[in-house]
C-alpha cells in the first residue's frame, strides 16, 4: 500500500520553542490531516487540508499541504507543556476509490517545562 | 466535536474468553473503522465497513471479526482472546461521498489486556 514517512519521530524541546514536523510520500495525495493523540486515548483531528498550497491554522498549529500534493508540514508556535503527545500526519491517495487514509507512523512530542 | 463511543474504556480478561467491544457513533456517518495499536505506535487498520450490512478486511489481519447491523454500532468480537491479542483498539467514523475526503473522527478506544 502507499506510504507515508513522517518525520522526525520524535522530538525533545524546551518549552516556548516552535516545532515543526513533516510527513512525505512518493505519491500524490487529494487531502492530507493531522492528528494528534494524547496518552491512552484517541487521535484528535488537528487540522484538515483540502487543497495544493493550503495553508490553514488552528490556534497556534499551522499546516501546509504541499504544493507537490506529495508533502504536508505542521508547525506549532511557542510550545506549552500540553502539546505533548504523539501526532499523527495522514493522507488520502490521488487514486483510492475506497477513500481511505494512509496514516504516518507519528511524530512524539516532549516539552521539558 | 466526534460523537464516537467506545466501551469499556478498560478491560482485563483471561485468554479463552469470548469478549465484544463496543463501538457507536450519533453523526450517522455511513464509514466505520476498526484500528489495532500498541502503544506509542503507528495505527493498523483491521476492519471497515461502508454501511449497513458492509463489512471489509483491513491492511493488518486480524482474528476478530465485526458486524454492522445498524448505522451507528460497529461491533468488535474476538471469540476467544490470547495474549497477543493485546493492544489497544480505536474506532473510527467518516461520511462517505464518492470523491470527497475521508475525514476519520476517533473514538477514545478501548485498552485490552488478555492475561
Amino acid at each position: 500500500g502507499q506510504q507515508l514517512n513522517q518525520s522526525p519521530q520524535s522530538m525533545f524541546i524546551q518549552e516556548g520553542e516552535d516545532v515543526s514536523m513533516n510527513c512525505t510520500s512518493s505519491s500524490i495525495f487529494n487531502t492530507w490531516l493531522w492528528y494528534k493523540q494524547d496518552p491512552g486515548e484517541g487521535p484528535v483531528l488537528l487540522i484538515a487540508l483540502y487543497k495544493a498550497g493550503e495553508l490553514t491554522s488552528n490556534g497556534r498549529l499551522t499546516a501546509q499541504f504541499g504544493i507537490t500534493r506529495k508533502d504536508s508540514f505542521l508547525n506549532i508556535s511557542a510550545s506549552i507543556p500540553s502539546d505533548v503527545g504523539i501526532y499523527f500526519c495522514a493522507g488520502q491517495p490521488r487514486n483510492n476509490a475506497g477513500n481511505m487514509l494512509t496514516f504516518g507512523g507519528g511524530t512524539r512530542l516532549m516539552v521539558k517545562p | 466535536e466526534a460523537d464516537i463511543y467506545q466501551t469499556p474504556r478498560y478491560l482485563v480478561i483471561g485468554t479463552g474468553k469470548k469478549i465484544t467491544l463496543e463501538c457507536s457513533q450519533t453523526m450517522g456517518h455511513d464509514k466505520m473503522y476498526w484500528y489495532q495499536q500498541d502503544p506509542g505506535m503507528e495505527l493498523h487498520l483491521i476492519h471497515y465497513s461502508y454501511g449497513v450490512n458492509s463489512t471489509e478486511k483491513g491492511d493488518l489481519s486480524s482474528e476478530s471479526t465485526v458486524s454492522r447491523i445498524r448505522t451507528e454500532h460497529f461491533p468488535l468480537t474476538l471469540e476467544s482472546a490470547r495474549p497477543s491479542h493485546t493492544s489497544q483498539y480505536l474506532c473510527a467514523s467518516s461520511e462517505f461521498r464518492t470523491g470527497t475526503a475521508d475525514t476519520q473522527y476517533f473514538g477514545p478506544g478501548t485498552r485490552l489486556t488478555v492475561l
